[in-house]
């Protein structure tokens, strides 16, 4: 099986502009989760998304959002870029996002708000 | 308080030897999953091992192992036979079941270093 997906790999933005972030789980998988991990912060839940609704949504500014499709890719978007947005941004699935299940990682897109 | 708190910013082992990195967490759930993750430097978050709140034994993957110890709420990661491709990030999460959690708390992580 293919595992989770995402792009772009890297990206580089200025201050203001807004960036689309894309996430393909594995097969099968309903649940998608992103995290931003930072150096000052470490990992941080950002939002999961399953069958296309948001069951929960981390402590972030409203700027940052997401939506997943039919078929159960993600996007993540954050509008208005802010330098203190450069990050890794993962993002992970499993099949119903349970307790019991193991998220599966992507590879990460690496943002630089310049 | 930290939900998950990892003690060892740094630990530095001799290749061949056993590593064991330290893990606690704070949960009032009863089911509960534990899980190890590797981050080399590429960024990539590599799934380890998995340890349900339920389980009686201990989980082993490989040259990990997972010493679980309910009671005192910890879950030590133990690398036997380090190899220099162990050199890596270590996180230690949690997912809860309580409410609408559905996400992974993370510690800050182990720097792991394997020397030759």
């Amino acid at each position: 099986k293919a595992g989770v997906t995402q792009t772009p790999r890297y990206l580089i933005k200025t201050r203001g502009q807004q960036v689309t972030l894309s996430c393909s789980p594995i097969s099968g998988h309903r649940s998608v989760s992103w995290y931003q991990q930072t150096p000052g912060q470490g990992l941080q839940f950002l939002f999961e998304y399953f069958s296309e609704t948001q069951r929960n949504k981390g402590n972030f500014p409203g700027r940052f959002s997401g939506r997943q499709f039919s078929n159960s890719r993600s996007e993540m978007n954050v509008s208005t870029l802010e330098l203190g947005d450069s990050a890794l941004y993962l993002c992970a699935s499993s099949l119903y996002g349970t307790e019991k299940e193991t998220q599966y990682f992507g590879p990460g897109t690496r943002l630089l708000v310049l | 308080a930290q939900k998950i708190t990892q003690t060892q910013p740094g630990m530095f082992v001799q290749e061949k030897e056993a590593v064991t990195l330290d893990c606690t967490y704070d949960t009032s759930d009863q089911s509960y999953g534990l899980f190890w993750y590797k981050q080399p430097s590429s960024g990539e978050m590599i799934f380890l091992i998995y340890q349900g709140s339920y389980d009686e034994q201990n989980a082993t993957e490989g040259r990990y192992s997972l010493n679980f110890q309910k009671a005192r709420k910890s879950a030590n990661l133990v690398i036997s036979a380090s190899q220099l491709g162990d050199s890596a990030m270590y996180f230690c999460a949690m997912r809860e079941s309580g409410g609408s959690n559905y996400k992974l708390t993370f510690g800050k992580g182990t720097l792991l270093t394997v020397n030759p």
